[in-house]
This record gives structure tokens, sequence and C-alpha cells, in this order.
């Protein structure tokens, strides 16, 4: 079994849709959370990166993590044609020899179409 | 700007050859990383560094070899022993090593490798 787990899609939603996307981990010391974008023959760019549990919101995505459940989301809202990507999850646990190693998903393919 | 800068963005290799795969950054930050994305696989972590002149490997070092002789610069060697090169290799870099948080990663463009 992975350490995180990715839904890879592809998704492929009306434009003005929300999109949830999701990952969970097995991994209980992992602490932090983030989620890239990345475009085709392009390298990821971050979007959003949370410690911990809860939400943060940043324009119109929205980030949630719990713990409890091992469940990390981003939301989409409004979504536009220029958010179709590849969008995935990544998460870190904190200090001594796992210092700055992510684990990624396997990255889920979005369309959205006009 | 500041940023990080891979090349080639596309690279042939023969059998039996080795190559070299640049990645420089000007965002002076101390760590730095190679990854290795296949289709449908997300990333994997083949060698990091924390700081100049030393680095570790990652889950997939067999057939990879690395230096990091000044901060900004971070070569990564594909060698004859890499019997499946043929992927999408990202660098990344993130600001500061040896601190307990963390500092989120930020990538490159890539280097596609493919077999001659």
């Amino acid at each position: 079994q992975k350490e995180v787990e990715q839904d890879p899609g592809p998704l492929s939603v009306p434009e003005g849709a929300i999109v949830s996307l999701n990952c969970t981990y097995s991994n209980s010391a992992f602490q932090y959370f983030m989620w890239y974008r990345q475009y085709s023959r392009k390298g990821p760019e971050l979007l959003m990166y949370t410690y911990s549990s809860g939400n943060k919101e940043d324009g119109r995505f929205t980030a949630q993590v719990d713990k409890s459940s091992k469940y990390i989301s981003l939301f989409i809202r409004d979504s536009q044609p220029s958010d179709s990507a590849t969008y995935l999850c990544a998460m870190s646990a904190a200090g001594g020899t796992s210092y700055g190693k992510l684990t990624f998903g396997q990255g889920t393919i979005l369309t959205v179409h006009p | 700007d500041g940023g990080i800068t891979q090349s080639p963005k596309y690279l042939f290799r023969k059998e039996g050859q080795n190559v070299t795969l640049s990645c420089e950054q000007n965002l002076n930050h101390d760590a730095m990383y190679w990854y290795r994305q296949d289709p449908g696989q997300g990333l994997r972590l083949i060698y990091y560094s924390q700081i100049v002149n030393d680095f570790q490997k990652g889950d997939i070092a067999e057939g990879y070899s690395v230096s990091r002789e000044k901060k900004e610069s971070f070569p990564l060697t594909v060698t004859s022993a890499q019997k499946n090169p043929t992927a999408f290799y990202l660098c990344a870099s993130s600001p500061v090593a040896f601190k307990i948080t963390d500092q989120p990663q930020h990538f490159g463009d890539g280097t596609r490798l493919s077999i001659l």
C-alpha cells in the first residue's frame, strides 16, 4: 500500500463547477500538507501549504486537512479552463532525517471545459 | 527573477552512456532535491542535499549520482547502470535546512530524458 493515495482521474467538469480533489495517507507523522498544480511539460507550482489540521483559503482555492481521518482535500470554486492541469498532493513529516522529504500522490488530471 | 533553471529541456541517451542534468538556483536556498516523474506515479525522490558538500539518497537512488560543490548548483548524473532512465526529471529547492518548521519546495521546469 502506498503512503499517499490519490485518485488519478481523469476528472472532467464544466466551467464554473466546484471541483473536489482528495488524498488519503497512512503515515501519522505527516504534519505539512501541500497542493501543487502542474501544467503539461512544466514543473509543479505550489498552490496551497498547510500545517496540521484545519482549513486554508486563498481566492478560489480551499485546502482542508483532517488528520484524524488522514484525509486532505482541495476545493476549487468557479473553475476555469485555465485550471486544467494535473494536481498533486504532497506531505512531509517534521524534522530529523525526514526533513524536507516530500511524499507525493500520483496526481489527478483535471480538465475544465468551456 | 529568482528561480530554478534546469537544462537541457530534452535529452537523449545512448546505451551505455552517462548523461548529466543541470540544475541551478538563484534563490539562495540551502536545500535542493532531484525527483523522477513517470506517468501515473507522481514524483519519486532520487537524491537530496541540505547543505553544500553533503547529500543523501532518496527512495530510488540506484543508477544515479549527484554532487553539491556550490550552493546554487546540484547536477544529477544518470549512469549506464540505470536501466530504465526514460522519465521527466525535476529539480527543486527549499529555503532553509535543519529547522523544525518545514519549508515548501519550489520546482524547475524539468528535463525530459529519452533513450535512443
